[in-house]
């Protein structure tokens, strides 16, 4: 069983276009992100979702919005997709630890170009 | 601002040969570093976490080790299938959720 599922694992598609990438996790954890792998291969967190509130939001442009319907989900939708927007994103789960840092799991990831 | 540098950003071994990655961190108030291995078309493979310095865990061919300033993961005798890229990440204090900053990683190549 995978633990982190995301799809599409593949998406190409024109500048403008709306597109969604949904991810769940099997792992009964409490937090979901959604990182962003560029170029040159630099993972960077966009969001955290602990137990379906946004924690995290690290100054991703609004044309980004991340859905969580329940603490299994989380979906990224991405609006008005410019050039810049292709790269792997990466959606990850963990349960949350208040006393150390939490084991983050990954998913495949969904490669994203745009074109 | 918390940051971490891997070095080197290739490492190409023959197979047997031992080695070490290394990744250091600067972080204010560390509450653990994270090494994943990644490979081509993959998601990131939690392999260790290391909490204190001090601290060292074993898997197979593979040992990390921590220290104030950074960690070490150690490759003996490694295996073609050793072939990665090896992610040394830190997860810092205060309301992070699993915030973690990542260094660019270390493509480790073992030849046969």
């Amino acid at each position: 069983d995978t633990a982190v599922s995301q799809t599409p694992k593949y998406l190409v598609t024109q500048m403008g276009n709306d597109k969604s990438i949904k991810c769940e996790q099997n792992l009964g954890h409490d937090t979901m992100y959604w990182y962003k792998q560029d170029s040159k291969k630099f993972l960077k967190i966009m969001f955290s979702y602990n137990n379906k509130e946004l924690i995290i939001n690290e100054t991703v442009p609004n044309r980004f919005s991340p859905k969580s319907p329940d603490k299994a989900h989380l979906n990224l939708h991405i609006n008005s997709l410019e050039l810049g927007d292709s790269a792997v994103y990466f959606c990850a789960s963990s349960q949350y630890d208040r006393g150390a840092g939490n084991t983050i799991y990954f998913g495949e990831g969904s490669w994203l170009t745009v074109v | 601002e918390d940051q971490v540098t891997q070095s080197p950003e290739a490492l190409r071994l023959q197979e047997g040969e031992s080695s070490s990655l290394n990744c250091s961190y600067t972080v204010s108030g560390l509450r653990g570093l994270f090494w994943y291995r990644q490979d081509p078309g993959k998601g990131p493979e939690f392999l260790f976490t290391l909490y204190s310095a001090g601290e060292e865990k074993e898997k197979e061919r593979l040992k990390a080790t921590l220290t104030k300033k950074e960690s070490f993961l150690h490759i003996t005798a490694p295996k073609p299938e050793d072939s990665a890229t090896y992610l040394c990440a830190v997860n810092a204090g205060g309301t992070s959720y699993g915030k973690l900053t990542f260094g660019q990683g270390t493509i480790l190549t073992v030849h046969p």
